[in-house]
C-alpha cells in the first residue's frame, strides 16, 4: 500500500515568504506527526496531531510556524516570513494508533531551503 | 528533559566486521527504545524496537537490548554487509501521562562498509 507522502520534495524560497508543506499519511492512520531535521542532527520534535486537533505543539519554535489537519487525513504545515535558519528537512510520520511501542511510518521530507 | 546520546560517527568498517553502535538515553519513566535507519536517498525506517527493560529487540541480523541497569540500547551486529551502509539513528518515545509518543531522537551515526 501507499506509504506516508510529502509535496514538495524540494521547496526554494525567498528570506521573508510563506510556504506551506503538505502530507498525506498512510489512510487510516489517526496520528500525525511533524518532525524538523537540520543537516547532521537527528530529526527534532515540531507537532503531534490526534485525529483533527493538536494534541501537542510543544516543539513549534515560535508563532511562525503553524500547522492543520481539518479533515483529519492530509495535514499542512506553514511557515510564515520565513527565515534561513527554517532551512532543513521538514519530515512527517504517521502511526495507526496511540501507544508509546506504536510504529511511526516517515515520509521522504520536503526540503526547505530559504535564501 | 528526555534525551538520547549516540556515538558519533562515521563509524567505517570492513565487509563482515562486527559493529556496535552505542546508545544510551536519558528519561524519566519507562520509555520504549527504537533503532532507526536511513539509506542514502530513502526515508526514516523502523529497524527494531523494545518496549520494557531486559527487552531484545532484532531485525535483518541487527540487535539492541533494552538496559534499564545502564541506560543503553546499543546496537550490534555481527557481520555487516556493504548494503548496511547507513545513518542510524536511536531514538526514545516518551511514556508517562499525557504522552504524545513523540520520538527524542540522537544526532545519527554513518556507518560506512567497505567491500
Amino acid at each position: 500500500g501507499a506509504g506516508v507522502s510529502q509535496t514538495p520534495s524540494n521547496k526554494v524560497t525567498e528570506k521573508g515568504k510563506y510556504v506551506e508543506l503538505r502530507c498525506d499519511p498512510i489512510s487510516g492512520h489517526t496520528a500525525l506527526y511533524w518532525y524538523r531535521q537540520s543537516l547532521g542532527q537527528g530529526p527534532e520534535f515540531l507537532i503531534y496531531f490526534q485525529g483533527t486537533g493538536a494534541a501537542d505543539d510543544s516543539g513549534l519554535p515560535n508563532d511562525r510556524f503553524f500547522a492543520v489537519r481539518p479533515e483529519g487525513s492530509v495535514s499542512t504545515l506553514k511557515i510564515q516570513r520565513t527565515e534561513r535558519g527554517d532551512s532543513a528537512v521538514y519530515l512527517c510520520a504517521s502511526s495507526a494508533y496511540l501507544g508509546t511501542a506504536n510504529e511511526q511510518y516517515f515520509g521522504p521530507g520536503t526540503r526547505l531551503t530559504v535564501t | 528533559g528526555d534525551s538520547v546520546t549516540q556515538m558519533e560517527g562515521p563509524v567505517t568498517l570492513s565487509e563482515e566486521a562486527f559493529l556496535t553502535i552505542n546508545c544510551t538515553y536519558t528519561a524519566t519513566g519507562y520509555p520504549s527504545l527504537f533503532w532507526y535507519v536511513q539509506y542514502p536517498g530513502e526515508g526514516l525506517q523502523l529497524l527494531l524496537k523494545a518496549t520494557k527493560a531486559d527487552d531484545k529487540g532484532s531485525n535483518k541480523g541487527f540487535e539492541a537490548t533494552y538496559r534499564k541497569e545502564t541506560t543503553s540500547f546499543h546496537l550490534e551486529k555481527g557481520s555487516v554487509q556493504v548494503s548496511d551502509s547507513a545513518v542510524y539513528f536511536c531514538a526514545l518515545s516518551e511514556a508517562y501521562g499525557g504522552a504524545t509518543n513523540k520520538l527524542i531522537f540522537g544526532t545519527g551515526t554513518l556507518l560506512a562498509v567497505q567491500p
